[in-house]
């Protein structure tokens, strides 16, 4: 099956600070990644889909300065929290898939605590 | 924009008894994804429906697509402690619009087991 790891599992960080969290395809070329954001017993919110190669496509109500995605190879995509403020706290998600019709394999999430 | 509906919010069922959740969305699918997350854990893929009317079975769990393409629901049958977790819906929409390719996902049912 396909494998998607996402680092780091948990960060805390201070706010106004910047955090980094890599999704990453380990057994496959994933053109489409996907971020989503997931609060306590609510659903998985869309954020961005981003393309190799592309720019990334926002959701709407999500800040693209706030929220950088970058998705430079096949089987990395980073999104980084500029300036992260205590309601950005989440559990942020991934996933990937071969293309933007496929089935999507989902990382084992990241969770953001901003103090 | 598309929405997908998932009803109960909360199921509590005793270790035996069958669990169904329900799935509607406001426009026409191109498919339904299903996915199981445990607990402190990430969403798991667990089938996928294309075709109207479908009905897939994996072990004790049926999954049905409507025939309009619109809805649907899980069932498990005589339910187990290892069934605990948060069951959510996703769809599809149909390929041409800017949605294409991203999941909408349900708010999810959270199934409680008791032994």
């Amino acid at each position: 099956g396909a494998v998607v790891s996402q680092h780091p599992s948990r960060v805390i960080c201070k706010s106004g600070t910047s955090v980094k969290i890599e999704c990453r395809s380990l057994d496959f070329q994933a053109t489409t990644m996907f971020w989503y954001r997931q609060f306590p017993k609510q659903s998985l919110m869309l954020m961005a889909t981003s393309n190799e190669g592309s720019k990334a496509t926002y959701e709407q109500g999500v800040e693209k300065d706030k929220f950088l995605i970058n998705h430079a190879s096949l089987t990395l995509s980073t999104l980084t929290v500029t300036s992260a403020h205590p309601e950005d706290s989440s559990f942020y998600i991934c996933s990937a898939a071969r293309g933007v019709a496929y089935e999507q394999y989902f990382g084992p999430g990241t969770r953001l605590t901003v103090t | 924009g598309q929405q997908v509906m998932q009803i109960p919010q909360y199921q509590h069922v005793q270790e035996g008894e069958d669990f169904t959740t329900y799935c509607n969305s406001s426009t026409t699918l191109s498919n339904i994804q299903w996915y199981k997350q445990r607990p402190g854990g990430h969403p798991v893929f667990l089938i996928q429906l294309v075709k109207s009317g479908e009905v897939k079975k994996q072990k004790r769990l049926t999954f049905q697509f409507g025939e309009a393409k619109k809805n649907s629901s899980l069932h498990i049958t005589a339910t187990q402690t290892t069934d605990v977790g948060t069951y959510f819906c996703a769809g599809r929409p149909l390929a041409g619009g800017t949605s294409y390719g991203k999941l909408t996902f349900g708010q999810g049912t959270i199934l409680t087991v008791h032994p």
